[in-house]
């Protein structure tokens, strides 16, 4: 899988955007990003994917850049309960039948503040 | 809720002891990951089984094995275990092996070996 790199940590204002970067310029043309948040000790959530365009649900939206070398998560209004560590992630297509699983790196650890 | 369902939620055992984790995947899902996540390794993909069959392997150790049952829930195997075994084991389930499938995580088997 594209190794992806983070920020370790990031401190956001409840109520402001909580832009969060991810660094993925190895990614080949059929991996996809994903992201999930793991608030404490939790099972990881997942929040949102993307292969090309531009995606947005109702927890987030995901950018990503034109040459899909680097992406970033958006949380429109940040909220205390948005605390958590999130995790971007490179997927790869399983080949022949092969297993399709996720590889989590360190994500970042975002703190929102009062 | 994901609806993804892992028992039990905490177990405590001895060194060298053998203990079993279930999980039961959403209805639908065919496929079933076991993730580890210890305090110094972040989370650690350990195996993945679709349909009943195992599709990838991770970091799992020869003391550890798992199967998945006709009904498609899953149990984890875990044998002679050490100190270092202590940590959380995550369930995922997802409909198939496709990369733009969706993993739904459970909330976790708490494990602490004494």
């Amino acid at each position: 899988d594209a190794k992806t790199t983070q920020p370790p940590s990031m401190d956001c204002a409840e109520g402001r955007a909580a832009n969060l970067p991810c660094n993925h310029s190895t990614i080949s043309g059929n991996e996809y990003v994903y992201w999930y948040r793991q608030i404490h000790s939790q099972g990881p959530q997942y929040i949102i994917h993307g292969l090309k365009n531009n995606e947005t649900n109702e927890m987030a939206s995901l950018i990503i850049t034109e040459d899909r070398k680097s992406s970033t998560l958006i949380l429109p209004h940040a909220t205390l309960r948005d605390t958590a560590v999130y995790y971007c992630i490179v997927r790869t297509p399983g080949k022949n039948n092969a297993g399709n699983m996720l590889t989590f790196g360190g994500g970042t650890r975002l703190m929102v503040k009062p | 809720d994901s609806g993804v369902t892992q028992t039990p939620k905490h177990l405590i055992t001895a060194t060298g002891q053998r203990v079993t984790l279930r999980c039961s995947p959403r209805s639908g899902d065919l496929s079933v990951y076991w993730y580890q996540q210890s305090l110094d390794q972040g989370l650690q993909f350990l195996i993945q089984y679709y349909n009943g069959e195992e599709r990838a392997k991770g970091n799992i150790l020869e003391r550890f094995s798992a199967q998945q049952f006709p009904d498609l829930h899953s149990e984890l195997n875990l044998s002679s275990l050490e100190l270092g075994d202590s940590a959380l084991y995550f369930c995922a389930s997802s409909v198939g092996t496709y990369q733009n499938e969706k993993l739904f995580f459970g909330s976790g088997t708490q494990l602490s070996v004494l």
